[in-house]
C-alpha cells in the first residue's frame, strides 16, 4: 500500500519472547493505529497515536505497548508473547476525517 | 456494548447481479462511516464513505445508503464481478482520535 509499510510480513516466535512490529509511513499523517484481526472478531483496535509521543489504548491493549518517537514510525511491542496473541496485525494511518484511513498489508504473527 | 455489526456472514450472488451488504450500528453519535473491502492476504481497502449528514453517496459501481432513523448502513454493488469477491466491512467513527470501530464482516461470494 502506498505510503505505509509494515515489517516483518510474517513472524513465528516462541511463547514468552518479546516481539516488536514496525509500521512506517511516508505520508506525514498525524494519526497511526494498530489493529489485530482474528476470525469472528473482525478488526479490533489495540493502540493508537495522535502525535509524536502521544499514544492511547484501544479496545484490546492488554499485553501490548507502543511507541512513537517520530512521525513516520509506530512500533507495537508484545513484551512477552502468548499464544492468544497469534493474529494478523494491521497498521493504519490517517490525516484525520475526512481524509480516511489507509491500511498496511499486515503482519502475520504466530506464537508457538 | 455498542458496536457496528453485519447481518450476514456470507452473501452469495450471481455474476452480473447487484449485491447489497447490510450493516447495523448502535451509536447514534457516530458521524462518519466507511466501507472497506478486504481480499485474502491483504489489508482493508477503502471503498466509499459517508457522513452522518448525508443519506446516500455514490461511487463507481457502488452506492452507500445511510438510514439514521434505524441506524442502518448498506453497500450496494452494481453488476457484481468476480473481482468483487472479498470480505466487506463497515466501520464507524465515533469522534475523537480513536479510530475506526469495525463490524465483523460479510464474505461476498460470486457465483459464475
Amino acid at each position: 500500500d502506498a505510503g505505509i509499510t509494515q515489517s516483518p510480513r510474517h513472524k513465528v516466535t516462541e511463547t514468552g519472547t518479546p516481539v516488536t512490529l514496525r509500521c512506517h509511513q511516508t505520508e506525514n499523517h498525524r494519526y497511526m493505529y494498530w489493529y489485530r484481526q482474528d476470525p469472528g472478531h473482525g478488526l479490533r483496535l489495540i493502540h493508537y497515536s495522535y502525535g509524536v509521543k502521544d499514544t492511547d489504548k484501544g479496545e484490546v491493549s492488554d499485553g501490548y505497548s507502543v511507541s512513537r518517537s517520530k512521525t513516520e514510525d509506530f512500533l507495537l511491542t508484545l513484551e512477552s508473547a502468548t499464544s492468544s496473541q497469534t493474529s494478523v496485525y494491521f497498521c493504519a494511518i490517517s490525516g484525520g476525517v475526512p481524509y480516511g484511513y489507509t491500511f498496511g498489508s499486515g503482519t502475520r504473527l504466530t506464537v508457538v | 456494548g455498542e458496536s457496528v455489526g453485519l447481518h450476514l456472514p456470507t452473501l452469495s450472488v450471481q455474476e452480473g447481479d447487484n449485491s447489497i451488504i447490510n450493516c447495523a450500528y448502535s451509536n447514534s453519535a457516530s458521524d462518519y462511516f466507511i466501507w472497506y473491502k478486504q481480499e485474502s492476504g491483504k489489508g482493508p481497502q477503502f471503498i466509499i464513505d459517508i457522513r452522518s449528514n448525508m443519506d446516500k453517496r455514490q461511487g463507481q459501481r457502488v452506492t452507500v445508503l445511510l438510514n439514521k432513523t434505524v441506524k442502518h448502513l448498506s453497500l450496494q454493488i452494481a453488476a457484481t464481478q468476480p473481482g468483487d469477491s472479498a470480505v466487506y466491512f463497515c466501520a464507524e467513527i465515533r469522534g475523537g482520535a480513536d479510530g475506526l470501530t469495525f463490524g465483523k464482516g460479510t464474505h461476498l461470494i460470486i457465483q459464475p
